[in-house]
């Protein structure tokens, strides 16, 4: 059964802190990505990754950045948190390949910045 | 510019009917379509895909229909279930473009009324 993790559910952390959200998934997949979502606003795609080391801005990355060390694992960083960034985050992972690929996505993280 | 559209913010239908959701998109590069199902506090669940080089695609009460030449797909869900009550996005990829992501439309919450 496909899998993807997300480090934590819920999350409360200060304004200027520095936030790590993180993720695991356990199908081999090349791509992974960090969305957001926001009411009303849909998913937005924050930054993506399709191997090792490489990442690539989505449509909103100002104010985060991602790491890829291991295939399985995608983090995102909120360098400095602001309130503007209270959001459900939402990581995913699919197959490398031309033709369409379904993304899985994890459960969700629900940030507050306060 | 929003590249993938989701006109109806909510929908309310009886069980047994039928519920219809519309997405339309404005990028014609876009060759793989999918809908994914999400509900509170959890990540989106994918439900039924179609490739450009098909009209329909059908997997038990869910069917999507896809006109290429209006730019238009809708899911059709028959007959609807109070489980079905969910926000449902509707999500576009565009392998040519060099990047594996899903760009999404803001979604259309869905209550199935018992």
């Amino acid at each position: 059964d496909v899998k993807v993790t997300q480090s934590s559910r819920y999350l409360v952390k200060r304004t200027g802190e520095k936030v790590f959200l993180e993720c695991v998934q356990d199908m081999d997949h090349e791509n992974m990505f960090w969305y957001r979502q926001d009411p009303g606003l849909g998913l937005r795609l924050i930054y993506f990754s399709y191997d090792v080391k490489m990442k690539e801005k989505g449509d909103i990355p100002e104010g985060y950045s991602v790491s890829r060390e291991k295939k399985e694992r995608f983090s995102l960083i909120l360098e400095s948190a602001s309130t503007n960034q209270t959001s459900m985050y939402l990581c995913a992972s699919s197959l490398f390949g031309r033709g369409g690929t379904e993304a899985f996505f994890g459960q969700g993280t629900r940030l507050t910045v306060v | 510019d929003q590249q993938v559209k989701q006109n109806s913010p909510s929908l309310s239908v009886q069980e047994g009917r039928i519920s219809i959701l519309n997405c339309d998109y404005t990028n014609s590069m876009f060759d793989y379509f999918l809908w994914y199902k999400k509900y509170p506090a959890e990540g989106p669940t994918f439900l039924i895909s179609i490739s450009s080089i098909k009209d329909k695609n059908e997997d038990g009460r869910f069917t999507v229909f896809l006109n290429k030449s209006a730019k238009h797909l809708s899911l059709h869900i028959v007959p609807s279930q109070p489980g079905d009550s969910a926000v449902y996005f509707c999500a576009a990829s565009d392998p040519g473009a060099g990047s594996y992501q899903l760009t999404f439309g803001k979604g259309t919450k869905l209550s199935v009324i018992p």
